[in-house]
């Protein structure tokens, strides 16, 4: 069974410019996360869906992030534009319904704003 | 509000060395406390967890027993390998389902 899988695992980009970072959950999973890693810092939440539905967004650090999971599958999450802060390593996790303390992380993209 | 302390890294040791990472946590009520590995590459795996006091967790070789007294969730080897080098994060979870994690401790480990 595969993993929660996420894409790109490396992006580099300059200040200013856009980036969409993509998560595809283990399948069946209804819950899905995302988390942020800043350099040297804690892993922090970011929000949180359950199926198409944004059910905890309270993480998001500010307007320029984007959360979508369109059909309750994927979920992208864009940066617009982005800023040098916005460096660090983005997680997406995923778990079953009413399993939400069982989650499953993915590898992380690694987003560098320079 | 909760929050985990962890040892800074990066930890270099020689193989079959003896490892503790240091973890203390602040939370109210009881939270459960848990030890998460990335090896490179790939995502963040649970390494073992403990959900009262003086309860021990293992896995891989690997402990850490829950000290409510002391607001410890330590995390020990007795002999590690080159295949143990990765990051380690120390979390607690209390009434949400969101754990709030530590700052990760590198661990390298030298044939």
């Amino acid at each position: 069974e595969a993993g929660v899988t996420q894409f790109p695992s490396h992006s580099v980009i300059e200040k200013g410019q856009t980036v969409t970072l993509r998560c595809d959950p283990i399948s069946g999973h209804d819950n899905l996360y995302w988390y942020r890693r800043v350099m040297g810092k804690e892993i922090k939440f970011l929000l949180h869906f359950v199926k198409e539905s944004k059910q905890d967004e309270s993480g998001m650090p500010n307007n320029r992030f984007l959360a979508e999971r369109t059909g309750g599958t994927y979920s992208t999450l864009k940066v617009q534009p982005a800023e040098l802060e916005d460096s660090g390593v983005y997680f997406c996790a995923s778990s079953f319904s009413g399993r939400a303390y069982e989650q499953y992380f993915g590898p992380g993209t690694r987003l560098t704003v320079t | 509000g909760d929050s985990v302390t962890q040892m800074e890294g990066p930890v270099t040791l020689s193989e079959e060395a003896c490892l503790t990472i240091n973890c203390t946590y602040t939370a109210t009520g009881y939270p459960s406390l848990f030890w998460y590995v990335q090896y490179p590459g790939e995502g963040l795996q649970l390494l073992l967890k403990a959900t009262k006091a003086d309860d021990k967790g293992s896995n891989k070789g690997f402990e850490a027993t829950y000290r409510k007294e002391t607001t410890s969730f330590h995390l020990e080897k007795g002999s590690v390998q080159v295949s143990d080098s990765a990051v380690y994060f120390c979390a607690l979870r209390g009434g949400s389902y969101i754990p709030t994690f530590g700052r990760g401790t590198s661990l390298i480990v030298h044939p």
